[in-house]
């Protein structure tokens, strides 16, 4: 069965850490793979995404994400986190049949 | 963990027809649910945000009288679409919200596909 793992429930950094969330699915096929996030009391926003070409990523708010095919993996960085960026994310794998979320991560940054 | 249950996962349905689709928190109080839909090779978009006991804020563009949202307790939101037609085919899928101590989570349905013939 397909699945998307997010290995990391909870994370808690200090500003200006650097931050990679893991993210890794398993599925064969073409997949697109997404990451989103979701701020306190808001609806899910889209960080970046891969669909092909390129597989370092850039999205939005210094986020980036490499996607690695031979290890089925899609892990998020950003070199230097903000207060800003505490909020739940979530990696999701879309395999045109379906689209899959992983559970999610918490991330809290200390100021 | 919590788990939100969506209900169905497919189905298909002959245009001019309507479709209910169910979004049930099943171990928690969801004081808000949220309704995307995506399409093919597209990232989810935001169609509604449903809180309970009151009607539905809809995003630009999103015909409220075509996709009718309802909170009625704080376990189930339904996402019903009138009249289908081929363009409303697509993957729908909630999310619901838990508040927990000084944080929310969010959880998400399988999700349901949509095929209008």
């Amino acid at each position: 069965a397909q699945s998307v793992s997010q290995h990391n429930h909870h994370v808690i950094l200090s500003e200006a850490a650097s931050l990679e969330l893991g993210c890794n699915y398993s599925y064969g096929g073409t997949v697109n793979l997404f990451w989103y996030v979701q701020y306190p009391g808001q609806h899910l926003q889209l960080l970046l995404k891969y669909f092909s070409g390129d597989p370092l990523v850039k999205g939005i708010k210094g986020f980036e994400a490499e996607f690695i095919k031979s290890k089925f993996s899609f892990n998020l960085r950003k070199p230097s986190v903000q207060w800003s960026d505490t909020a739940e994310y979530f990696c999701a794998v879309d395999s045109a049949s379906k689209i899959i979320f992983g559970s999610g991560t918490r991330l809290s940054i200390r100021p | 963990g919590a788990v939100v249950s969506q209900h169905p996962s497919r189905v298909i349905c002959k245009s001019g027809t309507s479709v209910k689709i169910e979004c049930r928190s099943l171990d928690f109080q969801a004081t808000t649910m949220f309704w995307y839909r995506q399409f093919p090779k597209q990232s989810l978009m935001l169609m509604a945000t449903s809180n309970e006991g009151s009607k539905a804020t809809y995003e630009q563009g999103v015909e409220k009288d075509k996709f009718l949202i309802n909170h009625a307790s704080l376990t189930l939101s339904t996402l019903t679409v009138t009249s289908a037609h081929p363009e409303d085919s697509s993957f729908y899928i909630c999310s619901a919200s838990r508040q927990g101590s000084g944080s929310t989570e969010a959880f998400f349905g399988q999700g349901t596909r949509l095929t209008v013939v």
